[in-house]
């Protein structure tokens, strides 16, 4: 069965300093495709960053990026430059295979607060 | 990109009062539809899966006569809360899967709150 886990239940980050938030995963499928979701306090899933379990490098969007060690099954995002709009839920997610029909599940997620 | 309208996005029902929730892909056909429940400051949990045509898969726990969802067209499913309580208020959330390309559709949520 797959499994995502999110250890980090609240994080702080200064204004302008980079900051990770973690991810492992557990899988036996060869093909998965891992997310990362930020959810504000409205409660809309904002879509952040993907990597695909084939893609030999990291994936990065603007000041996003994800860290893929495929070997400790980690999926950690790193968000350069933190903002005060970057305060929400993050939450890790991961599929089976490719396409967008399968099961997404999610990790626990991450309240992260951006302090100025 | 593609769009999902989930409405309402608030409602409001006393107890034992049956409440519809609606998911709508706007753009694309939505072969599969997935419905989430989250308790405040939890994770996304799935609740069933529904494919257009079929009858849903729910997960283990879900009571499928309490939680009704009809997925009869590609671009249109229903989550219907039977006999609600107080223990259901809650965020619901569906996202859809179909269209092309692996880019997921959530839509805006629908925070359902019991009295």
């Amino acid at each position: 069965a797959q499994k995502i886990t999110q250890t980090q239940p609240g994080m702080f980050v200064q204004e302008k300093e980079a900051v990770t938030l973690d991810c492992t995963y557990d899988t036996s499928d060869q093909s998965y495709g891992l997310f990362w979701y930020k959810q504000p306090s409205s409660g809309e899933m904002i879509f952040l960053i993907y990597q695909g379990s084939y893609d030999e490098q990291n994936a990065t969007e603007g000041r996003y990026s994800l860290n893929f060690q495929k070997a400790r099954k980690s999926a950690n995002l790193v968000i350069s430059a933190s903002q005060l709009g970057d305060s929400a839920m993050y939450f890790c997610a991961m599929t089976h295979g490719s396409g967008n029909t399968g099961k997404l599940i999610f990790g626990q997620g991450t309240t992260l607060q951006v302090k100025p | 990109g593609a769009v999902v309208s989930q409405h309402p996005s608030r409602v409001i029902c006393k107890s034992g009062t049956s409440v519809k929730i609606e998911c709508r892909s706007l753009d694309f056909q939505a072969t599969t539809m997935f419905w989430y429940r989250q308790f405040p400051k939890q994770s996304l949990m799935l609740m069933a899966t529904s494919n257009e045509g079929s009858k849903a898969t729910y997960e283990q726990g879900v009571e499928k006569d309490k939680f009704l969802i009809n997925h009869a067209s590609l671009t249109l499913s229903t989550l219907t809360v039977t006999s609600a309580h107080p223990e259901d208020s809650s965020f619901y959330i569906c996202r859809a899967g179909g269209g092309f390309g692996g880019e997921l559709f959530f839509g805006e949520g629908s925070r359902l709150t019991v009295l």
